[in-house]
């Protein structure tokens, strides 16, 4: 159980184009969802919480109008990042909070997005 | 201000040697701690948790030690196995997991066969 999965797992887009970020729990009904972001050998950062039905918190640092995130259901959050710019690239990380243990976070196997 | 170290960029063990992994956090308010394993280019996946009214919570070959007045966590893999390799991230929370994870720097942790 606990099994959260991202689509897609490589994406490649040009400067200015917008690039949506799927992460789905499979097995159990998240309550929460988090959207990290992680550098080279860097740890990870979260960006944004969000709870389902409700409006994303931002961590300060984030640009909430560039990463737009969208919790629709209790086992569907997007992030969209929009005009995307090649600093932008990076390891985008999802995870989810709500199942057998609802203390633990678990996470998808994370987006590699590089924008040319 | 880095909440959560973790002081060891990198530890290399021998095969069925004991591997342990040190963090250090700040914020006494952190009452949830978590270890992840990561794999390049992979999401961590769980590994071990402990709350704070705890000093220890073993998982077969992973124990989790917890010293609050010392603000340190270790993790102990025994016997250690060279799919172990990977980078082990300490995490922090407060009020429970669904609030927000605090993470360490990450060890790199290598198992030599």
């Amino acid at each position: 159980g606990a099994v959260v999965s991202q689509h897609p797992s490589r994406v490649i887009c040009k400067s200015g184009t917008s690039v949506k970020i799927e992460c789905r729990s499979l097995d159990f009904q998240a309550t929460t969802m988090f959207w990290y972001r992680q550098f080279p050998k860097q740890s990870l950062m979260l960006m944004a919480t969000s709870n389902e039905g409700s409006k994303a918190t931002y961590e300060q640092g984030v640009e909430k109008d560039k990463f737009l995130i969208n919790h629709a259901s209790l086992t569907l959050s997007t992030l969209t990042v929009t005009s995307a710019h090649p600093e932008d690239s990076s390891f985008y990380i999802c995870s989810a909070a709500g199942g057998v243990n609802t203390d633990t976070q678990y996470f998808g196997p994370g987006t590699r997005l590089t924008v040319l | 201000d880095q909440q959560v170290k973790q002081n060891s960029p990198s530890l290399s063990v021998q095969e069925g040697r004991i591997s342990i992994l040190n963090c250090d956090y700040t914020n006494s308010m952190f009452d949830y701690f978590l270890w992840y394993k990561k794999y390049p280019a992979e999401g961590p996946t769980f590994l071990i948790s402990i709350s704070s009214i705890k000093d220890k919570n073993e998982d077969g070959r992973f124990t989790v030690f917890l010293n609050k007045s010392a603000k340190h966590l270790s993790l102990h893999i025994v016997p250690s196995q060279p799919g172990d390799s990977a980078v082990y991230f300490c995490a922090a929370s407060a009020v429970g997991g669904t609030y927000k994870y605090i993470f360490g720097t990450g060890t790199r942790l290598k198992v030599l066969a």
